[in-house]
C-alpha cells in the first residue's frame, strides 16, 4: 500500500515553454501533498504544500505564479512549471501524507530545460 | 537551530558491521519519528517509523528513540553494500513535517 506515483518520470522542454507534472496516490486518499525540489548532491527543498480544493501554501521564495501548484481531487496534485528556465532544471519530488503524518514520496521528475 | 540535525558523514562501514545513524530534533512536543532511504538519483523510501520511546525492530533495522534526549537513531545490523545510500531523518511536530540534510552511509564490500 501506499504507492505514490509521477508522471512524467523524465522531461526535457526549451526554454520558455511550461511543463506539468503530475502526483497521484494510487491506493489511498490524500488531502494533503507535498512538492519537493532537489538539486544534485543538496538536501530536499519544500516547494510548496498543496491541500485538496484549497490554494497551496508556498515556501519563501517560491515564486507561486511560476510553480501553479493544483489539487483538485484526493488522489491527483499538479505541479506547473510556466516559462521555465535552465535554472528551473532539476528533480522534483512529490509525496503525499499518510495517516500518521507520515510521508510517501513519489519516484521523482527529472526536468532538463534547454 | 534547526528542526532536525543529522550528521552528514560520510559514514563508512565495512560489510557485515553495524551502521548507526542519529538524529536530533528541537521541539520537545513532536509525535512522530520517520527515517527515509534515498538511493542517489531516486526519490526518498520510508525504512521506519516509530512513535514511542524504546526499539522498535524491522529485519536488520532497529529504529531508537529517546523523547526525554530529543534523540532518534537507526541502526543498521549486518550491513549489506546496497545499504549504501543517504538516510534522512523526519519529524513530525504538529502539522509541520521536518527532514534533516541526511546522512550518507557506504558500506565497504
Amino acid at each position: 500500500g501506499a504507492v505514490v506515483s509521477q508522471h512524467p518520470s523524465r522531461v526535457i522542454c526549451k526554454s520558455g515553454t511550461s511543463v506539468k507534472i503530475e502526483c497521484r496516490s494510487l491506493d489511498f486518499q490524500a488531502t494533503t501533498m507535498f512538492w519537493y525540489r532537489q538539486f544534485p548532491k543538496q538536501s530536499l527543498m519544500l516547494m510548496a504544500t498543496s491541500n485538496e480544493g484549497s490554494k497551496a501554501t508556498y515556501e519563501q521564495g517560491v515564486e507561486k505564479d511560476k510553480f501553479l501548484i493544483n489539487h483538485a481531487s484526493l488522489t491527483l496534485s499538479t505541479l506547473t512549471v510556466t516559462s521555465a528556465h535552465p535554472e528551473d532544471s532539476s528533480f522534483y519530488i512529490c509525496s503525499a501524507r499518510g495517516q500518521v503524518y507520515e510521508q510517501y514520496f513519489g519516484p521523482g521528475t527529472r526536468l532538463t530545460v534547454t | 537551530q534547526k528542526e532536525v540535525e543529522q550528521n552528514s558523514g560520510p559514514l563508512s562501514v565495512p560489510e557485515g558491521a553495524i551502521a548507526s545513524l542519529n538524529c536530533t530534533y528541537s521541539d520537545r512536543g513532536s509525535q512522530s519519528f520517520f527515517w527515509y532511504r534515498q538511493y542517489s538519483g531516486k526519490s526518498p523510501e520510508l525504512i521506519m517509523s516509530i512513535y514511542s520511546n524504546g526499539d522498535k525492530e524491522d529485519g536488520r533495522f532497529t529504529a531508537q528513540l529517546n523523547k526525554a534526549s530529543q534523540y532518534v537513531s537507526l541502526l543498521i545490523r549486518d550491513s549489506q553494500p546496497s545499504d549504501s545510500a543517504t538516510y534522512l531523518c523526519a519529524v513530525n511536530s504538529g502539522n509541520q513535517f521536518y527532514f534533516g540534510t541526511g546522512t550518507s552511509l557506504t558500506v565497504i564490500p
